[in-house]
């Protein structure tokens, strides 16, 4: 069964770049049924998708946040990233990463991390 | 974007009774709807996809109906894992989109 873990730094500053990694095991990341992306949650908030990439590099974004964020794949080390640039306490949430099944079904879910925009 | 509406907010329900969740999309997703279940502290589970069909594992009690813009999440029986948030997803379209849940607790 796929599994997917996130990772990266708990606080970052306002203004500077966020850059989250997400690990794949109990699979090839360069399974062709699978996209690769990343979901947040503010405390107390529903659920945002930022975007998803495909093990070629393709990649789309949500639109509220396209500006902002850039995908990749490492195929060699079987993980994908995500960097959100010009942070601002607003994105300040739990950050989930998760394989997407047909490009379209968030299926495995990472267990979340939270990333504090803060001075 | 397509906005999902979730209702109610809050459902507080007993033990063993069946509850009913709605979702409201604001145009047509043909029958691309999928429900997750959130746990306090953990990370969300894909219970439905397809509008109607549940995911490996998910046990026989959950069933989702609808098509179009209205859709139904049911658990027809409650048991104490379930009491839970609960949210449903358009897969119709980029970008995705989800409700704003509904918080099924115990009565």
């Amino acid at each position: 069964q796929l599994q997917v873990q996130e990772s990266g730094p708990g606080l970052v500053k306002p203004s500077e770049t966020l850059s989250l990694t997400c690990t794949v095991s109990g699979g090839s990341i360069s399974s062709s049924s699978y996209y690769w992306g990343w979901i947040r949650q503010p405390p107390g908030k529903g659920l945002e998708w930022i975007g998803s990439v495909f093990y070629s590099g393709s990649a789309y974004y949500n639109p509220s946040l396209n500006s902002r964020v850039t995908m990749s794949v490492d195929t060699s080390k079987n993980l994908f990233s995500l960097r959100l640039s010009s942070m601002t306490a607003a994105d300040t949430a739990v950050y989930f990463c998760a394989s997407v099944y047909g490009n379209t079904l968030f299926e495995y879910w990472g267990q979340g991390t939270l990333v504090t925009v803060s001075s | 974007e397509i906005v999902m509406t979730q209702s109610p907010a809050t459902l507080s329900v007993s033990p063993g009774e069946r509850a009913t969740l709605s979702c409201r999309a604001s145009q047509s997703v043909s029958s691309n709807l999928a429900w997750y279940q959130q746990r306090p502290g953990q990370a969300p589970r894909l219970l439905i996809y397809g509008a109607s069909t549940r995911a490996t594992g998910i046990p026989a009690r959950f069933s989702g109906s609808g098509s179009g813009t209205e859709f139904t999440l049911t658990i027809s029986s409650l048991q104490s894992d379930d009491f839970a948030v609960y949210y449903c997803q358009h897969h119709s379209n980029w970008p995705w989109t989800f409700g704003q849940g509904t918080k099924v607790e115990i009565k």
